[in-house]
């Protein structure tokens, strides 16, 4: 059983152009969370996802940043216009089901950079 | 006041050592509690949940205290792959423990031959 898959695994960019996170849950996971990580930070949580379903944005910077989890695929994590303050590590993480007894499995994350 | 909040660290100890971290939480309605450890450029990893009556794992010893807001971490007879960054992580939400966890910004402990 794979483990959270997420790629790629580094990714650069220039300021203006677009990024494209990508996150495959883990077999029979159907909740995602994503979190971004800055430079001597804790991660903050971004934005969770169920199946065709944001659950819950409020972690979502308002402008450039989108995310969704498709019927098929993976979920996807979308900054437009990235500037130089997007750069972070980006991780997903999913878990089966919501009890007060489940863990969630985080992936290996991207390393965004924006030069 | 941040969320969660804990020393940064680092901790130098030698191999063998005891070592203790500490946290604490600034919403009196948190319900889910844990330690996770996070290497050098990893993702982070499950270390322990915490509960109140105590919980130990092998070396690794966690404990909460509701009333102070508190959470801590005993490390004994600390090895060299111990090293990493301890992150302390609650979660509010009162039906799912892995929803919207808010973390500290990390100890981080060197353990040295």
């Amino acid at each position: 059983n794979a483990g959270v898959m997420q790629n790629p695994r580094h990714l650069v960019r220039r300021r203006g152009q677009e990024a494209r996170l990508r996150c495959s849950p883990m077999k029979g996971h159907s909740h995602v969370y994503w979190y971004r990580q800055l430079p001597e930070e804790g991660l903050k949580f971004m934005v969770y996802l169920q199946k065709e379903n944001i659950i819950d944005e409020s972690g979502m910077p308002k402008e450039r940043f989108s995310a969704e989890f498709p019927k098929e695929g993976p979920s996807i994590l979308r900054i437009q216009q990235v500037v130089r303050g997007d750069s972070a590590a980006y991780f997903c993480a999913s878990s089966p089901r919501s009890s007060l007894n489940t863990e969630a499995f985080f992936g290996q994350g991207t390393r965004l950079t924006v030069v | 006041r941040k969320e969660v909040e804990q020393d940064p660290g680092p901790f130098n100890v030698p191999e063998g050592a005891t070592v203790a971290f500490n946290c604490t939480y600034s919403n009196s309605a948190s319900q889910s509690f844990f330690w996770y450890r996070q290497d050098c450029r990893k993702e982070p990893k499950l270390l322990m949940s915490v509960y109140s009556s105590g919980n130990e794992d092998g070396r690794f010893t966690a404990q909460l205290n509701r009333a102070s807001q508190y959470i801590s971490l005993l490390i004994r007879d600390s090895k060299l792959s111990d090293s990493a960054t301890y992150l302390c992580v609650v979660s509010d939400h009162p039906m799912d423990s892995s929803y919207k966890l808010i973390f500290g910004s990390g100890t981080r402990l060197l353990v040295r031959p």
